[in-house]
Parts: C-alpha cells; sequence; structure tokens
C-alpha cells in the first residue's frame, strides 16, 4: 500500500468514447503526476501539477486533459483516443517538486482502446 | 537530447549477486533514483543518489559517478521475490525525472 489509489484498474474504450482516470493520495503531498508507460519504452511525464496548478504539460494531445480540483485528487479525461494510446496510466504524487522528493505511485490504470 | 540507458534483461540465480547498470546523459543533474516495478504493480522507490560513491541500503546498494554519467544498482543474495523490472531515472536541471527504460530482472532457482 503506497498511500496512491487509482480507479479503474482496468479500462477498455472504443475511439469514440469518454471516459475519466481517476488518482487519490492519501500521504499529504502537494505534487501530482500523470505518467504513460508503455511496453519496453521509458515512463512518459504527461502532467504536473504543484499545488493545483499544472506547472508542466509535456506536449500531450489535447484528447488527454487534466484535472486537479484539489491537492488529494487528480483526474485525466479521455476523449477520442487512438488505439496506440493503449498504455499503463500511472500516477504518482510526492511532498514538493524538487531533486531530491521521491515520487510514490499509485499501481495504475491499463488502458486498451479499441 | 537527453537519454538513459540500461539493458532490457538480465537473469541470475538465487542466492547470487547481480549489477544492473545505467548510464545517462541529461540536460543538468539533481540526483539519479532506482525503483522497482513488479508485474503489473506500481514502481517503488529503491535508492537516491546525488553524491558520488555507495550507498548500502541492506541487500542493495547504489553506486553513482557524475564525471562519468553511470550508475548502478547491486543486488545481493538475490531472492526469487527479486524479479522484477529495475527503473533508473535522473532528475534534470528542471528536476523532471528522465527514465530509462526498465531493466527486467529474471531470477531462476
Amino acid at each position: 500500500e503506497t498511500g496512491v489509489t487509482q480507479t479503474p484498474r482496468h479500462l477498455v474504450m472504443g475511439m469514440t468514447n469518454k471516459k475519466s482516470l481517476k488518482c487519490e493520495q492519501h500521504l499529504g503531498h502537494n505534487a501530482m503526476y500523470w505518467y504513460k508507460q508503455s511496453a519496453k519504452k521509458p515512463l512518459e511525464l504527461m502532467f504536473v501539477y504543484n499545488f493545483k496548478e499544472q506547472t508542466e504539460n509535456n506536449s500531450v494531445p489535447s484528447r488527454f486533459s487534466p484535472e486537479c480540483p484539489n491537492s488529494s485528487h487528480l483526474f485525466l479525461h479521455l476523449h477520442t483516443l487512438q488505439p496506440e494510446d493503449s498504455a499503463l496510466y500511472l500516477c504518482a504524487s510526492s511532498q514538493e517538486i524538487g531533486g531530491q522528493e521521491t515520487q510514490y505511485f499509485g499501481p495504475g490504470t491499463r488502458l486498451l482502446v479499441l | 537530447g537527453q537519454n538513459i540507458d540500461q539493458p532490457t534483461e538480465m537473469t541470475a540465480t538465487e542466492g547470487a549477486i547481480v549489477q544492473i547498470n545505467c548510464t545517462y546523459q541529461t540536460s543538468g543533474f539533481n540526483g539519479l533514483f532506482w525503483y522497482q516495478q513488479h508485474a503489473g504493480e506500481a514502481p517503488t522507490f529503491l535508492s537516491y543518489n546525488v553524491l558520488d560513491g555507495l550507498e548500502e541500503k541492506g541487500r542493495f546498494s547504489s553506486f553513482l559517478s557524475r564525471s562519468k554519467g553511470y550508475s548502478y544498482l547491486l543486488l545481493k543474495e538475490l531472492q526469487m521475490k527479486d524479479s522484477a523490472s529495475y527503473l533508473c531515472a535522473v532528475a534534470d536541471s528542471n528536476y523532471q525525472l528522465i527514465w530509462g527504460a526498465g531493466t527486467k530482472l529474471i531470477i531462476k532457482p
């Protein structure tokens, strides 16, 4: 139990669907992250929020839309996805944003786009 | 560009020692992390190095040489539960983590 939960754990969606991924951290952290993990590829940072404000958007397509209503919750809204978006989506949190700040990960949502 | 290199897969025997290497080229350096990720699970933190040298933590040790852009994770007295992927990540000048693709470690009895 890492203190970071994600729902759903598995999701299958069509290209025309709209769905949302949810992340919640119970660690009192101020920074939250969305990553994409594809097989045999490095983790790709998608979005970073610090104190509810988005600080990074690493050229992510607009079909991915993040939302951070408070420091404990993070959402990733999905619409009109492509099959190549199938991957494991990981949420993480850290106390602050800094070089030695350890990131704590949730178990991920395994997404399949048909 | 920024790059982290680590072997794709390694195999070792239960009870033995294995060293997983990581080399990096990044814009700036604010520390290097090692994470463990079991199949279907979240990555979990193992170690952090920011100064040169060896950090020991039980059966696991991590080494860093900043001048060589090189780190390794040393696992001793291997157990079957150590079968996992090991991820190397470097914090760059903007404190963003740049990740390697991970090394899948297979432990055989």
